[in-house]
């Protein structure tokens, strides 16, 4: 199976402040993906990245962008955090049948 | 793009009763449609999935039914038991959903009363 984790559980950070969140897979898949999700909303698509140093906006956008460097890392960053941004933060990446490997998420705070 | 209706959004039944979880989708190319359970603090996890070249897909008490004509998908669970209290997302996708990701319906919770 593949491993997805996420290096921080827990974030509480303050408006306006730079937040990295990172994410690492173990299977040297070339796709992932970092959701966002609300209750109500269900699990939103923000970016997704389909190798090294190529990224393709997904459905929110806005107010995020993202770093791959190397395949097996993808991070998502918040350049100037807002109190909307508090949510849960979900990295996954795909096996080769389509079944989506989800990280532990990242439960982030703006106060 | 995809768009994913899910309903409902709450749903209660007694243990021992079955459940219908009810999806529908717009885009008429989408061609892989799993269902992920996600218990309370826990990561999204596939419990079964179905690929449009058939009609019905069944995995124990789990089972899923697609009508690709209506552009709607089911998840059913019979005989259901308090392990089954969770909430449930459906999602559609074009290639499998490795390419572009998946579009997620917002889930429904699922309450099973003793």
């Amino acid at each position: 199976d593949v491993k997805v984790t996420q290096s921080s559980r827990y974030l509480v950070k303050r408006t306006g402040e730079k937040v990295f969140l990172e994410c690492v897979q173990d299977m040297d898949h070339e796709n992932m993906f970092w959701y966002r999700q609300d209750p109500g909303l269900g699990l939103r698509l923000i970016y997704f990245s389909y190798d090294v140093k190529m990224k393709e906006k997904g459905d929110i956008p806005e107010g995020y962008s993202v770093s791959r460097e190397k395949k097996e890392r993808f991070s998502l960053i918040l350049e100037s955090a807002s109190t909307n941004q508090t949510s849960m933060y979900l990295c996954a990446s795909p096996s080769t049948t389509g079944e989506l490997f989800f990280g532990e998420g990242s439960r982030l705070t703006v106060l | 793009g995809e768009n994913v209706e899910q309903h409902p959004s709450t749903l209660s039944v007694q243990e021992g009763d079955s459940a219908v979880i009810k999806c529908t989708y717009s885009d008429s190319a989408s061609n892989y449609f799993p269902w992920y359970k996600q218990e309370l603090g826990k990561r999204p996890q596939l419990i079964i999935d179905i690929r449009s070249n058939v009609g019905e897909k069944k995995d124990q008490r789990i089972a899923v039914t697609l009508n690709k004509t209506a552009k709607h998908f089911s998840l059913h669970i019979t005989e259901t038991q308090p392990e089954d209290s969770a909430v449930y997302f459906c999602a559609a996708a074009f290639s499998g959903g490795g390419a572009d990701g998946l579009t997620f319906g917002k889930g429904t919770h699922l309450i099973i009363q003793p």
